[in-house]
């Protein structure tokens, strides 16, 4: 098994512009997380799902679309880069609630805005 | 809302010492508390968890301890060597709606000098 894999590593877009974080895990679980993780502020919840086509915010949604249309992907979508979006993003999953939120951790994808 | 305070944010030893992390809670409802340890350039792994029926766990040299009274859990690690050098996140995690809702700390920088 990869576990969660996400493309790309590292990215820089310009003001304005958009794009795909892409996520995939092959444990075949149903919930999948997007964070972000700043510098001395730890990780802060994007967005999460708790199955093929169901998606909900989570602390920091402003900015960002998600979408699961499948059990294995969860891409991320920046439809306008803002400077305040450079982050390192974290895509995790798990097989549910019985497993109390222990997550895996992708191997992140550094964005920077300018 | 869940707050996870974490200290110290970072923490030098000489390798052979021990190392202890400290982290509080603020929601008498949070259940499973995990912690995690990234290495440079990595996305976050588990190295230990801790449920709220539990006060103590050990494995090899990492231990938890979990105050349930006072809300707070500490990481302790004896016999450090240098491949544990990371940063260390704490959480607290709690069933909210549909889903285990996670809260981490902002995160202990551990440098063990050889």
């Amino acid at each position: 098994n990869a576990g969660v894999t996400q493309t790309p590593k590292f990215r820089i877009l310009k003001i304005g512009q958009s794009m795909t974080l892409q996520c995939t895990q092959d444990m075949n679980h149903n919930y999948m997380y997007w964070y972000r993780q700043d510098p001395g502020m730890g990780l802060k919840l994007i967005y999460y799902s708790v199955g093929a086509g169901i998606t909900d915010k989570g602390e920091v949604p402003n900015g960002y679309n998600v979408s699961r249309s499948t059990t294995e992907d969860f891409p991320l979508r920046l439809e306008l880069a803002a400077p305040s979006q450079t982050s390192v993003y974290f895509c995790a999953s798990n097989p549910g609630l019985a497993n109390n939120g222990w997550q895996f951790f992708g191997p992140g994808t550094r964005l920077t805005v300018l | 809302g869940e707050n996870v305070e974490q200290h110290p944010s970072t923490l030098s030893v000489q390798e052979g010492d021990s190392a202890v992390i400290k982290c509080t809670y603020s929601d008498s409802a949070s259940n499973y508390f995990p912690w995690y340890k990234q290495e440079l350039g990595k996305g976050p792994q588990l190295i230990i968890d801790i449920r709220s029926n539990v006060g103590e766990k050990k494995d090899q040299r990492i231990a938890v301890t979990l105050n349930k009274t006072a809300k707070h859990f500490s990481l302790h690690i004896t016999e450090t060597q240098p491949e544990d050098s990371a940063v260390y996140f704490c959480a607290a995690s709690v069933r909210s709606g549909g889903y285990q809702k996670v809260t981490f700390g902002i995160g202990t920088k551990l440098q063990v000098i050889p």
